[in-house]
């Protein structure tokens, strides 16, 4: 079974440019979730899809972050513009329904370590 | 709000020692409670998990965590660590309406020869 890909694997910016990410969840998983993990920090929720609609967002920062899910398959998160602050490894991760029960696993990819300079 | 504190930031421990990692909860309702491992330029691997019924959970690579609701927590433990158990572990509870995962802050683990 593939796992959760993800791309870029590294990227380096400069502060107030944009970027964007890549995310291709497992085949057949309704749900999907980009984490974002700052060094020495557990991973946080940014944004929770299920198919191609919103479930949570509450901690994005809309005023510079966007995701989308276009056709309830792969997703794309950007920043823009990119802050210092957000130097982080951005993990996607995929499950079948996304709501736990005993046969409800999440998947992660490996991230996108992102360097802002 | 539901939160997870893992006291401990950075543990280590001889090679053939056993190993224990303190977790604390605080959620209203009977959690769902989960143990990962991170190690450098992997992604996230699950230990084990808890949602309900034997608080003490055995899980992969030897691991096992025990629920004790009275005391709010979920600590994982090894009876005998090996060198390839050096890694980040992390602790998340999860609402069980939803999928999401809410993590603590880490415990890094060392493991000396």
């Amino acid at each position: 079974e593939a796992g959760v890909a993800q791309s870029p694997r590294y990227k380096i910016i400069e502060k107030r440019q944009s970027v964007a990410f890549w995310c291709n969840p497992i085949s057949g998983h309704a749900t999907l979730y980009w984490y974002q993990q700052i060094l020495g920090q557990g991973p946080k929720l940014l944004i929770q899809f299920q198919n191609n609609g919103v479930v949570d967002d509450s901690q994005l920062p809309k005023d510079r972050f966007s995701a989308e899910r276009l056709k309830g398959v792969d997703s794309t998160l950007k920043i823009q513009p990119a802050k210092l602050e957000d130097s982080a490894v951005y993990l996607c991760a995929s499950s079948l329904e996304g709501r736990w029960g005993f046969n409800e696993k999440l998947f992660f990819g490996s991230g996108t370590q992102l360097s802002v300079l | 709000a539901q939160s997870v504190t893992q006291p401990d930031i950075h543990i280590t421990v001889s090679e053939g020692a056993s190993l224990e990692l303190r977790c604390n909860y605080s959620y209203g309702a009977t959690p769902y409670l989960f143990w990962y491992v991170q190690s450098p330029g992997q992604g996230l691997q699950l230990l084990l998990k808890y949602f309900s019924g034997d608080t003490l959970v055995q899980g992969i690579k030897g691991f096992e965590a025990e629920f004790k609701r009275s005391q709010s927590s979920f600590n994982l433990r090894k009876p005998s660590v090996h060198w390839s158990d050096a890694a980040e572990y992390f602790c998340a509870v999860a609402p069980s309406n939803t999928g999401k995962l809410i993590f603590g802050q880490g415990t890094t683990l060392q493991v000396k020869p």
